[in-house]
């Protein structure tokens, strides 16, 4: 049984159009992060959500919209696609935000790709 | 802010030779540090992880300590084999926990 699931694992869609990738984890945790890895490997926090509430949004087009319908969903929602938000997009999640040695565990990534 | 930096690869490596991936960080504070490893295609995984200075971290033949004094965590394995090929992120957990903030990953390419 899968512990972070993502879907889809790829989409390849054209510039202006608007998506979401959901996520679900089946560990009971209570937080939730969207990273955002690029051509370089490099990975970014997006958002972080703490049961079901907003904790960390950097520095990120408000294009990209996180819903958590639940502390176990965290999907994100993205407008009027661009070329460069072409990445794999990750989801993770981890026991409780605050304590400091929590690991996270992650999705499989999701590609998108922006033609 | 807090940060994390890693050596540049990639890393290119015959099997069985030693290897050594270094990484520093900048913090407030104590923040916990992990590696994780990310295999072609797949998400990240954890490999280890150290929580508080002079901590030794260690899984399937890796293994790294938490330096204080040099504010570092470099990962080392004695013999690394093809099936480790991978992408290897040095990472921080920060004080207040929120998010963990990763270095910008190190390609290890294993050969036989």
């Amino acid at each position: 049984d899968t512990a972070v699931s993502q879907t889809p694992k790829y989409l390849v869609t054209q510039m202006g159009n608007d998506k979401s990738i959901k996520c679900e984890q089946n560990l009971g945790h209570d937080t939730m992060y969207w990273y955002k890895q690029d051509s370089k490997k490099f990975l970014k926090i997006m958002f972080s959500y703490n049961n079901k509430e907003l904790i960390i949004n950097e520095t990120v087009p408000n294009r990209f919209s996180p819903k958590s319908p639940d502390k176990a969903h965290l999907n994100l929602h993205i407008n009027s696609l661009e070329l460069g938000d072409s990445a794999v997009y990750f989801c993770a999640s981890s026991q409780v935000a605050g304590q400091l040695n929590t690991e996270a565990f992650f999705g499989q990534g999701t590609r998108l790709t922006v033609v | 802010g807090n940060s994390v930096t890693q050596m540049e690869g990639p890393v290119t490596l015959s099997e069985e030779a030693f290897l050594t991936i270094n990484c520093t960080y900048t913090a407030t504070g104590y923040p916990s540090l992990f590696w994780y490893v990310q295999y072609p295609g797949e998400g990240l995984q954890l490999l280890l992880k150290a929580t508080k200075a002079d901590d030794k971290g260690s899984n399937k033949g890796f293994e790294a300590t938490y330096r204080k004094e040099t504010t570092s965590f470099h990962l080392e394995k004695g013999s690394v084999q093809v099936s480790d090929s991978a992408v290897y992120f040095c990472a921080l957990g920060d004080q207040a926990g929120t998010a963990l903030i990763f270095g910008k990953g190190t390609t290890l390419s294993v050969s036989s």
